[in-house]
């Protein structure tokens, strides 16, 4: 499987700024995907990010809020714009990587835990 | 939309099998994958169904039968360390998302 890094690991902000959350793979991936998980929540799906092309976001998730970059196949950023307390979340990025039998299944980083006060 | 049910809570001591169920409610179906999830940790992948039938990964199997839309991840031998939530997650829809389920927090007793 790829191997993940996300930058920041944790995080504080304040209310009001934004925080960019970079998601580095070791290998060339098409579609990187980036989640929330609220405190001792599920896993939400934000959007997906294909390189060249502009992120596809879920229901409940805008681009002005959560703008995401995807330069290149190996690297992608996430922002949390204008935050609030209810920001406040485990942000992962995964990307989908072989099982070795013809399928596929998504792997994640370690997750930035943001905390915004 | 896609919804999935897992029970919220399992507890069980060590040595014993635990199994945990999930069903789910899709369109597109692809496959089921389960992941665990220490606290403080990221999710790690487990196991992933696209067939019917039982999975066996050392100690941890998962099964699926796509015509009841149902699986299960069975644990055995449990563990102290085992003690995590577990999530069950189906592949599903044209862009081949990924939903999860709420997740069951296992709790394994000495």
């Amino acid at each position: 499987s790829a191997v993940i890094s996300q930058k920041p690991s944790r995080d504080i902000c304040q209310r009001g700024t934004s925080l960019t959350i970079q998601c580095q793979v070791d290998s060339q991936v098409t579609m990187m995907f980036w989640y929330r998980q609220q405190p001792g929540q599920s896993l939400t799906l934000i959007a997906t990010a294909n390189q060249g092309s502009e992120a596809t976001y879920e229901s409940g998730f805008v681009i002005d809020k959560f703008p995401i970059s995807r330069p290149n196949l190996t690297f992608s950023t996430l922002t949390v714009s204008n935050m609030s307390p209810e920001d406040s979340s485990i942000y992962l990025c995964s990307v989908e990587g072989s099982l070795g039998t013809g399928e596929e299944t998504q792997y994640f980083g370690p997750g930035t835990r943001l905390l915004v006060l | 939309g896609q919804s999935l049910e897992q029970p919220s809570e399992v507890t069980a001591v060590e040595g014993a099998i635990v199994q945990i169920n999930c069903t789910y409610q899709t369109s597109g179906f692809y496959g089921l994958s389960w992941y665990q999830q220490h606290d403080g940790g990221a999710p790690t992948f487990l196991s992933y169904n696209a067939l019917d039938g039982l999975e066996e990964t050392g100690r941890f199997s998962s099964f699926l039968s796509r015509s009841d839309s149902y699986g299960y991840l069975l644990l055995q031998e449990l563990q102290m360390k085992d003690s995590a939530s577990y999530f069950c997650a189906v592949y599903s829809g044209s862009a081949r998302q990924l939903t999860f389920g709420s997740g069951t927090q296992l709790t394994v007793l000495p």
